[in-house]
């Protein structure tokens, strides 16, 4: 079965400091790989993704993702955090067993940014 | 990115009642459409996937008759939530692939915050 695994309920990180939003996943085959960011009682926003290509992925708001295959992981990372990212960030892989694009995500992590 | 809204944001109603939330994609035709529900603090659980034009498919354990989903057209999906109880209380997500797009991506409404009294 794929899933994708978040393994920290929540990080906390000073402002200014970088900062890493852990994901890993198993998947049968070439993984497709998400991230999403969730503000408070709102919709998710798409900050990234890994099809192909460089294992280093750059997205939305100076966020970025480096794929490592050998590990299986997808780790979220940013060089210098904002008050503002303060979020819940969650992690997904497509379900390569259906063709409708079908997410499966990862629990969360609160990412709490402290000034 | 594509917009997505969701009508309504928000919605008290009494035990016993249904409740119909609309989910648009405002900018794009949508070949796929998919509805979630998301408990405080928890991941979003995926409670079926919409095809415009065909019955939708639900996730295992998600019952059918209580959360009907009608893909009317390209631009609009709805989720009626029958009989509701206060444990249908959630906070409802649509997410919708664009038609002749990748499917890889999918942009999500901003979510109904639904209470059951």
């Amino acid at each position: 079965a794929q899933s994708v695994a978040q393994p920290e309920d929540q990080v906390n990180v000073a402002e200014g400091n970088p900062l890493t939003v852990k994901c890993t996943y198993s998947v049968s085959g070439n993984p497709y790989l998400f991230w999403y960011v969730q503000y408070p009682n709102r919709g998710l926003q798409f900050l990234l993704k890994y099809i192909t290509g460089d294992n280093l992925v750059k997205g939305s708001y100076g966020f970025e993702a480096e794929f490592n295959k050998s590990q299986t992981s997808f780790h979220l990372k940013k060089p210098s955090a904002l008050v503002s990212d303060s979020a819940l960030y969650f992690c997904a892989v497509r379900d390569l067993s259906s063709n409708t694009g079908k997410l499966i995500f990862g629990q969360g992590t609160t990412l709490q940014v402290k000034p | 990115g594509a917009v997505v809204s969701q009508h309504p944001s928000w919605v008290i109603c009494k035990s016993g009642t249904s409740v119909k939330i609309e989910c648009r994609s405002l900018d794009f035709q949508a070949t796929t459409m998919f509805w979630y529900r998301q408990f405080p603090k928890q991941s979003l659980m995926l409670m079926a996937t919409s095809n415009e034009g065909s019955k939708a498919t639900y996730e295992q354990g998600v019952e059918k008759d209580k959360f009907l989903i009608n893909h009317a057209s390209l631009t609009l999906s709805t989720l009626t939530v029958t009989s509701a109880h206060p444990e249908d209380s959630s906070f409802y997500i649509c997410s919708v692939s664009p038609r002749g797009g990748s499917t890889d991506t999918q942009y999500f409404g901003p979510g109904t915050r639904l209470t059951v009294l």
